[in-house]
């Protein structure tokens, strides 16, 4: 069954920085979602990507999809408190799948 | 539009108790699905249920049930709760089931 590897598992920045987190796949994706959760939460949807090289931007997030439909970068550009949370990626199988999330820190 | 609501937030329990959990999808929403989150395991997916039926399941045991109303609302019910069964659990709803899921905000059940 296919699995969903996020790095890095935790994440430290100072305010203003901008970082990238990755997911990566075992299989090709057909469905990639990025969701972020803040600490015991419900998770609140970002975005979806579903063919190879699409990139989709909300706010100062992009997230993109490898070619290959087996990798995603969710990259946040002069990160601010709002974002420090934990972000997911899940992948459409005949469920959805999701990796183990990234903890994000952001340091004022 | 409202968003998926769950009932109730937090829930304390002992071993051997049985617990039912409710879920309100966003309205029009007809598939709802139902998620264990633990800091050791991460996300996982309990089952699906669309139009009263459930068409996907994880693997969780026998203790671990739901069911879907006419009205999209659904429950799960854990029997003879387990100290491991403590989590977050959240439900999310979509039109099909294919679409994008939106989250509740969970349910923390402690299992004492």
């Amino acid at each position: 069954s296919q699995e969903l590897e996020q790095s890095p598992q935790s994440l430290i920045v100072q305010e203003g920085k901008n970082l990238t987190i990755n997911c990566t796949s075992s299989k090709t994706l057909y469905g990639l979602y990025w969701y972020k959760q803040k600490y015991g939460e419900g998770l609140i949807f970002l975005m979806m990507l579903q063919k190879g090289g699409e990139e989709k931007s909300h706010e100062k997030i992009t997230a993109k999809l490898d070619e290959k439909k087996q990798q995603s970068s969710l990259h946040i550009t002069a990160s601010q408190p709002s974002h420090a949370g934990i972000y997911l990626c899940g992948a459409d199988e005949d469920k959805i799948i999701f990796g183990k999330g990234t903890r994000l820190h952001i340091l004022p | 539009k409202a968003g998926v609501t769950q009932t109730p937030r937090y829930l304390i329990k002992t071993r051997g108790q049985q617990v039912t959990l409710s879920c309100s999808p966003i309205s029009g929403h007809r598939s709802v699905s139902w998620y264990q989150q633990t800091p050791g395991q991460g996300l996982q997916f309990l089952f699906e249920y669309f139009s009263e039926t459930q068409r996907n399941k994880g693997n969780f045991p026998g203790r671990f049930s739901g069911r879907q109303f006419s009205n999209s609302r659904s429950e799960m019910n854990v029997s003879t709760l387990e100290l491991g069964d403590s989590a977050l659990y959240l439900c999310a709803s979509s039109f099909g089931g294919r679409e994008t899921q939106y989250f509740g905000p969970g349910t923390r059940l402690l299992v004492l």
